[in-house]
């Protein structure tokens, strides 16, 4: 199985910060890395797709990087509704693995 | 746009078989533009891919519970559904229906809202 690790697993920050995430891959998947947001309760909504691209609908705040085995998701503003917890996700082989989750909370 | 709908019992003895129904609407199962997905997450925890079925009748199960599991498809009601047999309190989560149309590139972007499962006697 491929291992889908974040960092880091929690963070606090403020409105209108700029905060990042990584996520490393234990092999190289290519670019077939997603982004989810999870709020409480909630099923987890696409971000991000195939490292780069913006899932429609979703803000261009949020924005992805990387191929291989290190990827980014970059917030560039943060505003008080993007606080939550976020998910890789690699579908470059079975079983489709998820990160730990980065759970992002309010300075 | 896709919708989906998981339904079935909240509670489940340790043991027994979990049983679940995922309901499509504005899709067909019997389509070849999805992938259908079953999904997990035990409370206050991650998220574990269960496994997909495809209309072709492709399956695909993580192998970590490939043994106990068992999706599939009934085009007739548009729907899916998982049975996880002998199931134990760490098989308690909320169970997510899912479904991406491309295996490859895989990204989720239709989820239904959730159902738990709380497995205790």
């Amino acid at each position: 199985d491929i291992q889908m690790t974040q960092s880091p697993s929690s963070l606090s920050a403020s409105v209108g910060d700029r905060v990042t995430i990584t996520c490393r891959a234990s092999q190289s998947i290519s670019s077939y890395l997603n982004w989810y947001q999870q709020k409480p309760g909630k099923a987890p909504k696409l971000l991000i797709y195939v490292a780069s691209s913006l899932q429609s609908g979703v803000p261009s705040s949020f924005s992805g990087s990387g191929s291989g085995t290190d990827f980014t998701l970059t917030i560039s503003s943060l505003q008080p509704e993007d606080f939550a917890t976020y998910y890789c996700q690699q579908s470059y082989s079975t079983p489709i693995t998820f990160g730990q989750g980065t759970r992002l909370e309010i300075k | 746009q896709v919708q989906l709908q998981e339904s079935g019992p909240g509670l489940v003895k340790p043991s027994e078989t979990l049983s679940l129904t995922c309901t499509v609407s504005g899709g067909s199962v019997s389509s070849g533009n999805y992938y259908w997905s079953w999904i997990r997450q035990p409370p206050g925890k991650g998220l574990e891919w269960i496994g997909y079925i495809y209309y072709s009748g492709s399956i695909n199960y993580n192998p970590s519970l490939k043994s106990r599991v068992t999706i599939s498809v009934d085009t007739s009601k548009n729907q899916f559904s998982l049975k996880l047999s002998s199931v134990t309190a760490a098989d308690t989560a909320v169970y997510y229906c899912a479904t991406t149309h491309d295996i490859l590139t895989g990204y989720y972007d239709y989820w239904g809202q959730g159902t738990l499962v709380t497995v205790s006697s």
